[in-house]
């Protein structure tokens, strides 16, 4: 059973288009967080949940718009596309929140804007 | 944000061991250090992390200096599997795990 998946795999799409990501993870963690890993390979978190609860919101432009329907999802919902914006983008969860407590990733959503 | 910076790239020789080093000269007291890998095509995966004391699992080791401005990971024999990108990050209470440029480890078999 994989711990956090992600849907799609695979994305490319167009410029100006509106995609959503799916993450759920079946570990019982009560935190989940989204990453954006750019061309460079450098990983940056974007958004943190805990308990549905916003406790993270980097510098994200406002078109990035995550939603936690319950404490195993994280969607990240992405208006008008940009170039910009292709990357790989990783789900994470952990058991809380703490300094402590290692996160768990999911394999990925490689997205592409033409 | 603690800032940590590691080598661009080790090589290591297959079932020997390999000293990854780190340096985060300004982590705060109560700042935990986090090691993660990334193999090709994944997800970063966790490796360990510790506080002050030197830690021990089944994947590696982690050895922090006694001021804690440094830490190694060790993996005690390496093998192809272990090629991969690994990070350390400093851990603070932003809870946020910053993620540097990362160490790219090449095993030769």
């Amino acid at each position: 059973d994989t711990a956090v998946s992600q849907t799609p795999k695979y994305l490319v799409t167009q410029m100006g288009n509106d995609k959503s990501i799916k993450c759920e993870q079946n570990l019982g963690h009560d935190t989940m967080y989204w990453y954006k890993q750019d061309s460079k390979k450098f990983l940056k978190i974007m958004f943190s949940y805990n308990n549905k609860e916003l406790i993270i919101n980097e510098t994200v432009p406002n078109r990035f718009s995550p939603k936690s329907p319950d404490k195993a999802h994280l969607n990240l919902h992405i208006n008008s596309l940009e170039l910009g914006d292709s990357a790989v983008y990783f789900c994470a969860s952990s058991q809380g929140q703490g300094i402590n407590q290692p996160q768990h990733f999911g394999d990925g959503t490689r997205l592409s804007i033409l | 944000d603690a800032k940590t910076t590691q080598p661009n790239s080790m090589e290591s020789n297959e079932e020997e061991p390999v000293h990854l080093p780190c340096n985060h000269s300004t982590i705060s007291g109560t700042d935990y250090i986090h090691w993660y890998r990334q193999l090709p095509s994944q997800g970063p995966e966790y490796v360990i992390h510790g506080l002050t004391s030197n830690v021990n699992n089944r994947m590696a080791s982690l050895a922090i200096a006694e001021d804690r401005k440094s830490s190694t990971l060790i993996l005690h024999r390496a093998t192809l599997r272990d090629a991969a990108v690994y990070y350390c990050t400093v851990m603070d209470s932003s809870y946020k795990l910053i993620f540097g440029s990362g160490t790219r480890l090449l095993v030769r078999p």
